[in-house]
């Protein structure tokens, strides 16, 4: 299957740690990736893990990955207003490069 | 450096109308995808081109099609358009080549379709 699941809202104080969560039905994906979309803009890649890792840290981001499970996490330290934003998680299943998102998860900071 | 462009940033059509999106991918860039992102939707992916051919098919409607130009760039082009065309269209390129392993797309900004 290709559905990528994700909780729709998070809401957190600047300066908190934020986790989004996600869960991937397709095993074969190869890398599983994570995207930012602020209003009305266009798809930043923020990171990516390949499927044989469990964790990979890119300055305030960590990405830890459940592959028995299929659950897929970002923290974002010290959120930051600037951080507000949908976050989306995407995997590219075996033998294809297309991309599946997630269904989004809009991360709120409050200052 | 170089990104994504799409043209053009917003159009506004009415229905049973045709439009034309273009793309031009990052230079050096051999692969072109076109996603369909929906109000308050996730992107759905609808067609991507290799080497100027076809490489896979998503949720493309049948009055869609797309190509490849010798130029790497892309087009999009809707006919019969329907109210529930209105979407943001989003150009994605990145560089496949032969061998495997990491083949990071890139954005473009999105074109921005109102269908009246």
């Amino acid at each position: 299957g290709e559905d990528v699941e994700q909780s729709l809202f998070l809401s957190v104080r600047e300066g908190d740690s934020s986790v989004i969560n996600c869960t991937y039905t397709d095993s074969s994906s190869t890398y599983l990736y994570w995207y930012k979309q602020e209003p009305g803009a266009g798809l930043q890649l923020l990171t990516y893990i390949f499927s044989n890792m469990d964790m990979k840290q890119d300055q305030r981001l960590t990405v830890l990955l459940n592959k028995k499970d299929k659950h897929l996490s970002l923290r974002i330290a010290d959120t930051q207003t600037g951080d507000s934003a949908i976050y989306f998680c995407a995997e590219t299943p075996w033998a294809t490069n297309k991309l599946i998102f997630g269904t989004g998860t809009l991360l709120a900071v409050q200052p | 450096a170089a990104g994504v462009i799409q043209s053009p940033r917003h159009l506004i059509k009415e229905k049973r109308e045709t439009a034309t999106l273009k793309c031009y991918p990052i230079p050096r860039h051999d692969t072109v995808y076109w996603y369909q992102q929906g109000p308050g939707q996730d992107p759905q992916f609808l067609i991507s081109f290799y080497e100027k051919m076809q490489s896979d098919k998503g949720s493309i409607p049948d009055r869609f099609s797309a190509q490849q130009f010798s130029d790497y760039h892309s087009e999009l082009n809707m006919s019969s358009l329907e109210l529930g065309d209105s979407a943001l269209y989003f150009c994605a390129s990145s560089l496949v080549g032969t061998s495997g392993g990491l083949k990071t797309q890139y954005f473009g900004p999105g074109t921005r379709l109102l269908v009246l």
